[in-house]
């Protein structure tokens, strides 16, 4: 089964500067990477998402990069901000056929953003 | 406003004793998911469920029971089988099975073992 692997485990950076959590997964056949994003005590929420067949995608201050060859996918974070300070979780799942849809999630990055 | 409801939000059990986790979604997605949170393990897929009548277990399926009788709702029941019960429990749903998108979260349960 995939398998994905996310560093770091803390992440803590000063306002303003770009934060970048790095994932690895195993599958060759994984097509779809989403980013979640655990705010304390809540459920996580989809922040960004790439497919295989694009290589980077960006929205306002966050932005997924995909290297399909070496299976690793990062989210970088620009101009953090204290809001952004939760926990960030990837995910990779192989779209369509017998997969259900099953994402496979890496281990979490705990980011703290100090005013 | 569309959503997912998870109760309750805090839950203490006795060694032994089983307990069922709620989660209803008013959302009219097909797809509904159970997922295990331990910390520095992410999360971990426990049951999932494509339409009413059926589900299939994920990777951590031992010990846990689900059932899917009307398609806005889906139970888990932690048994006294399962090893080491404690822990933050997340449920979610999806429209469409088997294609990527979007999962939508509730914001939990803590089930404690005392």
């Amino acid at each position: 089964g995939e398998n994905v692997e996310q560093h770091p485990s803390t992440l803590s950076v000063q306002e303003g500067d770009s934060a970048v959590i790095k994932c690895t997964y195993s599958d060759s056949a994984s097509n779809y990477f989403p980013w979640y994003k655990q705010e304390l005590g809540k459920g996580p929420q989809l922040i960004i998402d790439i497919r295989s067949n694009v290589g980077e995608k960006k929205d306002q201050r966050i932005a997924v990069t995909l290297n399909k060859t070496a299976k690793h996918f990062s989210l970088h974070i620009t101009e953090t901000q204290p809001e952004d300070s939760a926990v960030y979780f990837c995910a990779a799942s192989r779209a369509g056929g017998t997969s259900y849809g099953k994402l496979t999630f890496g281990q979490g990055t705990i980011l703290t953003v100090h005013p | 406003d569309g959503g997912i409801t998870q109760s309750p939000k805090y839950l203490f059990r006795k060694e032994g004793q089983n307990v069922t986790l709620s989660c209803e979604q008013n959302l009219n997605h097909d797809a509904m998911y159970w997922y295990r949170q331990d910390p520095g393990q992410g999360l971990r897929l426990i049951y999932y469920s494509q339409i009413v009548n059926d589900f299939q277990k994920g990777d951590i399926a031992e010990g846990y029971s689900v059932s899917r009788e009307k398609k806005e709702s889906f139970p888990l029941t932690v048994t006294s089988a399962q090893k080491n019960p404690t822990a933050f429990y997340l449920c979610a749903s999806r429209l469409f099975e088997g294609d990527a998108g979007e999962l939508f979260f509730g914001e939990g349960s803590r089930l404690t073992v005392l």
